[in-house]
């Protein structure tokens, strides 16, 4: 059974970069099965995809992606998300999920605070 | 962008009633649809996927059905467990990835 945990800041300044980082456990992240997907979601309200990486690249909201980045680290089974220019409207909370087709697996989240 | 709306916005039953929530896509998504359970503080979990095809675990009286523009999640008999937030989800453009999800219908107790 694949296991995902978040980790990173929980408060980031207005104008700077969101960084993240997704653990995975149970499964190789470089075998070829999953797509490793963020996906976001504010207090209260819906969720939206963000974006993927896969093994043989990755894929962005178009909403976003002229700010995101998210990529692999194999090397420690983990995957990674960028997000730059945040301002307060992308204070959320931040889950990685890993899909085949859609999102079977989830991290139990992670809230995001950006404000000054 | 494939918007999704779902309907009712809150459904209140009691427990051992039926639960028919609807999902409708703004264009076709052919099968290419989810539905997802919510509690809260929780991450989703996968329901339904393909329109009609219940995950792992998920017990039968979830089912699915639809395609194209409607979709239906209905829950044959309501268990005090299952009163929660459902998302229906869309996803296209393989595989860099497309997904929208729809803006949840609240399941509350009655």
């Amino acid at each position: 059974q694949v296991q995902m945990q978040e980790s990173g800041p929980g408060l980031v300044k207005p104008s700077q970069t969101l960084s993240l980082t997704c653990t995975v456990s149970g499964d190789s992240i470089n075998n070829g099965r999953y797509f490793w997907d963020w996906i976001r979601q504010p207090a209260g309200r819906g969720l939206e995809w963000i974006g993927r990486v896969y093994s043989s690249g990755t894929g962005y909201s178009p909403s976003l992606k002229t700010r995101v980045t998210i990529s692999l680290d194999t090397s420690k089974n983990q995957f990674s998300l960028r997000l730059t220019s945040v301002t307060a409207a992308d204070t959320a909370v931040y889950y990685c999920a890993g899909a085949i087709g859609y999102h079977d697996f989830w991290g139990q989240g992670t809230l995001v605070t950006v404000s000054s | 962008e494939i918007v999704l709306t779902q309907s009712p916005a809150t459904l209140s039953l009691s427990p051992g009633e039926r639960a028919t929530l609807s999902c409708r896509a703004s264009q076709s998504v052919s099968s290419y649809l989810a539905w997802y359970q919510q509690k809260p503080g929780q991450a989703p979990r996968l329901l339904i996927y393909d329109a009609s095809n219940r995950a792992t675990g998920i017990p039968a009286r979830f089912s699915g059905s639809g395609s194209g523009t409607d979709f239906t999640l209905t829950i044959s008999s309501l268990e005090p467990e299952d009163f929660a937030v459902y998302y229906c989800q869309q996803r296209s453009n393989w595989p860099q990835g497309m997904y929208t999800f729809g803006q949840g219908t609240k399941l509350e107790i009655k």
